[in-house]
């Protein structure tokens, strides 16, 4: 069956710009119309959704995340990435990827990244 | 961007118990409503999508109805595994939106 993994650094310096990977198994990422989302939970609070790219590279952020994301896609490794600069303590979060079919909903996920924000 | 309104946040109820989450959209958005369940520590998982369509694998007990900017989320006879936080998140903008989530405990 389809699995997400997110991997990246769980601490980031204020500033600096964050970068996290999402490795798909069990499909290919450029099969079907799916896109793949990125959603953020801050400690103690809601789902945020960061935004969401196509196997196309085409991509749909956030409007108040919009200046400072930017997703990637590639293809020949499966994988999805993320970078998000520059990072303060409010990006500090688990840090969700999700594969989803926008009539569909998002229905497969990744176990979460925690990132924490050091000043 | 559509805005997603939940209520309540946090509600206490008993197994065995009827629950009902409302979820209201700033605007329109036909049918294009999603739900999910999240306990602690775990990543959501979704329940519910295009507003009243169950996921395989979803208990019959979960069910979803509305359309347009008014939606529902019931729970009929709620049993253990059932407590934990649920999010309507909107499909119908290309940007996406989720409501602020109800913590659904026990009484």
């Amino acid at each position: 069956q389809v699995q997400l993994r997110e991997s990246g650094p769980g601490l980031v310096k204020s500033s600096q710009t964050l970068s996290l990977t999402c490795a798909v198994s069990g499909a290919s990422i450029i099969s079907g119309d799916y896109h793949w989302s990125w959603v953020r939970q801050s400690p103690g609070k809601g789902l945020e959704w960061i935004g969401y790219i196509y196997h196309s590279g085409r991509a749909y952020y956030n409007p108040s995340l919009s200046s400072r994301v930017n997703m990637s896609i590639d293809t020949s490794s499966n994988r999805i990435s993320l970078h998000l600069s520059p990072m303060t303590a409010a990006d500090t979060a688990v840090y969700f990827c999700a594969r989803g079919l926008r009539l569909f909903g998002m229905d497969v996920w990744g176990p979460g990244t925690t990132v924490s924000v050091s000043s | 961007d559509v805005q997603m309104t939940q209520s309540p946040s946090s509600l206490s109820a008993s197994v065995g118990d009827r629950v009902t989450i409302t979820c209201r959209a700033s605007e329109t958005i036909s049918k294009f409503l999603n739900w999910y369940q999240q306990k602690p520590g775990k990543a959501p998982k979704l329940l519910i999508s295009g507003a009243s369509s169950l996921q395989t694998g979803v208990p019959s007990r979960f069910s979803g109805s509305g359309s347009g900017t008014d939606f529902t989320l019931t729970i009929r006879g709620l049993q253990p595994e059932d407590f934990a936080t649920y999010y309507c998140q909107q499909s119908f903008s290309t940007t996406y939106t989720f409501g602020q989530g109800t913590k659904l405990e026990v009484k």
